[in-house]
């Protein structure tokens, strides 16, 4: 069965640092994976997603990040942090349908002013 | 352009007491869903519509059921609420399927005591 671990839970980098946050799949073919950010009180937004083509794949915000099939990998990656960043960032793999995501458990991140 | 609105915003419910979360969305997407987020856990996907008369069942569906009678609206009825069942609901929609963009609303926050 297809699943996603986020093995951060919190992370806190100063404003204007570099961001990585990591996320591993588990999915038997290539995935569709996805990266979605919750700012406080809000519902989720979509930062980017890949299905094929380029791994290195570019989101909204600033956002990138980068699809490692040895790796089992889609880690999110911003190169200079800002304050508005801080939230809640969701790793998703469509799951046994294209109904369907299974997202990982979340990493919060603060930012340092 | 409203995007996707649940109400309500909060609720508190006692134990067997049932109610509905609305969801309505003014994008006509086909795909709606429910899910629900609890700490550490991701959201899971409790119900999901592929169109207007059709629902099928998430990872999680017991104790909740759903309609789907017109496009734009997406109730979830909880029929006898339960302390298990306090959480975070999350309305999604989007034009196809999850591997579309999936357009959040901003959450029902649910305590059953």
């Amino acid at each position: 069965a297809q699943s996603v671990t986020q093995p951060d839970i919190h992370i806190t980098v100063s404003e204007g640092a570099s961001l990585e946050l990591r996320c591993n799949y588990s999915y038997g073919a290539t995935p569709y994976l996805f990266w979605y950010v919750q700012s406080p009180g809000q519902g989720l937004q979509l930062l980017l997603k890949y299905f094929s083509g380029d791994t290195l794949v570019q989101g909204i915000k600033g956002f990138e990040a980068e699809f490692k099939r040895s790796q089992s990998s889609f880690n999110l990656r911003k190169p200079s942090v800002h304050w508005s960043d801080a939230a809640e960032y969701f790793c998703a793999v469509e799951g046994d349908s294209s109904y369907k995501l299974i997202f990982g458990s979340g990493t919060r991140l603060l930012v340092r002013p | 352009n409203a995007g996707v609105t649940q109400t309500p915003k909060f609720q508190v419910l006692k134990t067997g007491q049932s109610m509905t979360l609305q969801c309505a969305q003014d994008m006509n997407h086909e795909y709606m869903s429910w899910y629900r987020q609890d700490p550490g856990m991701g959201l899971r996907l409790i119900h999901y519509s592929v169109g207007a008369g059709i629902t099928d069942q998430g990872e999680v569906p017991n104790g909740y059921n759903v309609s789907r009678s017109t496009t734009e609206d997406f109730p979830l009825r909880l029929l006898s609420a339960a302390p298990s069942q306090t959480s975070v609901y999350f309305c999604a929609s989007s034009y196809k399927g999850m591997n579309t963009e999936a357009f959040f609303g901003q959450g029902t926050r649910l305590t059953v005591v």
